[in-house]
């Protein structure tokens, strides 16, 4: 079965603490993830995508196909990262439709 | 201004009238897809389209019904045969054979 879990529903942290939202997937091939966010009252946006090895925003995520897992990182977290985030995978099977987490609310705090 | 709309940002509907939600796209995306968002539950696929005058169910299709005449357009009708209608409902797009997709702003859809 294909999917993907955020066990946490809340993180609440301090501005300048680090941050690890957990994703872990269940996908048989290989994974294609991904990082969305949803700033208060705006869009869902693609935040990083695991493909690219890239970091937005200060974020990075390493795809761990040992463990199964593509958790999201930041070594000091902003007040302005407090957000929706869900973790995404790709499924090949339906049209390239994205299978998403249950979502995390990071709070920061000052 | 290139993007992804969705009309209304809110809708209220009585118990057991159908009702339609819109999403127009000007990315020139093929692909397009109908998500549910519910608390705890993150986003589930409701239907999706890959190309035009053609759709495809996807995980809790039951209740609803698309359209895809135009490639810039994918709207959703919520029917009365849907149980538990009132959720946030959101549009995506993507280009075939990309990952990314884009995001309409959502329409909030409540059943009173």
């Amino acid at each position: 079965a294909q999917r993907v879990t955020q066990p946490e529903k809340l993180l609440s942290v301090f501005k300048g603490a680090p941050v690890e939202l957990k994703c872990n997937y269940s996908y048989s091939g290989s994974p294609e993830l991904f990082w969305y966010v949803q700033y208060s009252r705006q869009r869902l946006q693609l935040l990083l995508r695991h493909i690219s090895r890239e970091s937005i925003k200060g974020f990075t995520a390493d795809l761990n196909k040992g463990e199964t897992s593509f958790h999201l990182k930041k070594p000091f977290a902003q007040e302005e990262d407090s957000a929706m985030y869900y973790c995404a995978l790709r499924s090949w099977n339906q049209g390239g439709k994205l299978i998403f987490g249950q979502g995390t609310e990071l709070s920061v705090k000052p | 201004d290139g993007g992804i709309t969705q009309s209304p940002k809110y809708l209220f509907r009585k118990e057991g009238q159908n009702v339609t939600l819109s999403c127009e796209q000007n990315l020139n995306h093929d692909a397009m897809y109908w998500y549910r968002q519910d608390p705890g539950q993150g986003l589930r696929l409701i239907y999706y389209s890959q190309i035009v005058n053609d759709f495809q169910k996807g995980d809790i299709a039951e209740g609803y019904s698309v359209s895809r005449e135009k490639k810039e357009s994918f709207p959703l009708t919520v029917t009365s045969a849907q149980k538990n209608p009132t959720a946030f409902y959101l549009c995506a797009s993507s280009r075939s054979g990309t990952p990314d997709a884009f995001f309409g702003q959502g329409t909030r859809l409540t059943v009173v």
